[in-house]
């Protein structure tokens, strides 16, 4: 049973463009949404956060943004770089208890 | 730099041959998390310590314990690997444990080859 879904498994985008990464989740408890992202060879490293209470956070060229009637979230990073190519994992908490993590996008960017 | 780092990267054991990973943390982190995550799959913790407390998740088989002797360090233990504990182990710290606004930073991990 997942409670956190990234059903995307990869996504290429241009230099350039805008990247939407997109995730979904089932528990209207969650109270905290991470993402990570995660380069070969290097563990996971926190990204952006938005709380329940709020729709929208961004931090320089990444936006992340809480639907919460439909469960889902989504992370763009606009421009996108190449740089920015790697795995990006959804992650949920409940009262601050442990992360629950969707199962990674791997986002290519193209010169 | 403060840090993450876990030994070895890279472990190969035989079936049910007993199997140490290591983790230690420069950031002077209360909490230190373990996590599995196989191949294709979302990392799934397995236990955490806060402080000197341990916590185990309530689906971690029995076959894996940890330890934490100090701040510093936390070493999970395989007492009887099987193929199915083949994975990428992470290990993880957080100033606090109060997971949404305290960020939780990640060693580089261990893949665990089980023949």
């Amino acid at each position: 049973d997942q409670q956190v879904k990234q059903n995307s498994p990869s996504l290429s985008v241009q230099e350039g463009r805008i990247s939407i990464l997109n995730c979904d989740y089932t528990n209207s408890m969650f109270d905290y949404f991470l993402w990570y992202k995660k380069y070969p060879a290097e563990g996971p490293t926190f990204l952006i956060s938005i709380s329940s209470i709020k729709d929208k956070n961004e931090d320089g060229r990444f936006t992340v943004f809480l639907n919460k009637s439909a469960k889902h979230l989504s992370l763009h990073i606009v421009p996108s770089q190449p740089g920015d190519s790697a795995v990006y994992f959804c992650a949920a908490t409940l009262l601050g208890d442990k992360l629950i993590f969707g199962t990674g996008t791997l986002l290519a960017v193209q010169p | 730099d403060a840090m993450v780092i876990q030994n070895p990267r890279y472990q190969v054991t035989q079936f049910g041959k007993p199997v140490t990973l290591s983790c230690s943390q420069t950031l002077n982190h209360n909490v230190m998390y373990w996590y599995q995550q196989k191949s294709s799959q979302a990392p799934k913790l397995l236990f955490h310590y806060y402080d000197k407390d341990f916590n185990n998740e309530a689906d971690t088989p029995d076959n894996f314990q940890s330890r934490r002797p100090n701040t510093s360090f936390c070493f999970l233990d395989i007492r009887s690997p099987g193929l199915g504990d083949a994975a990428m182990y992470l290990c993880a710290t957080s100033r606090e444990g109060g997971v949404g606004s305290d960020t939780q930073y990640f060693g580089p991990g261990t893949r665990l080859t089980v023949l």
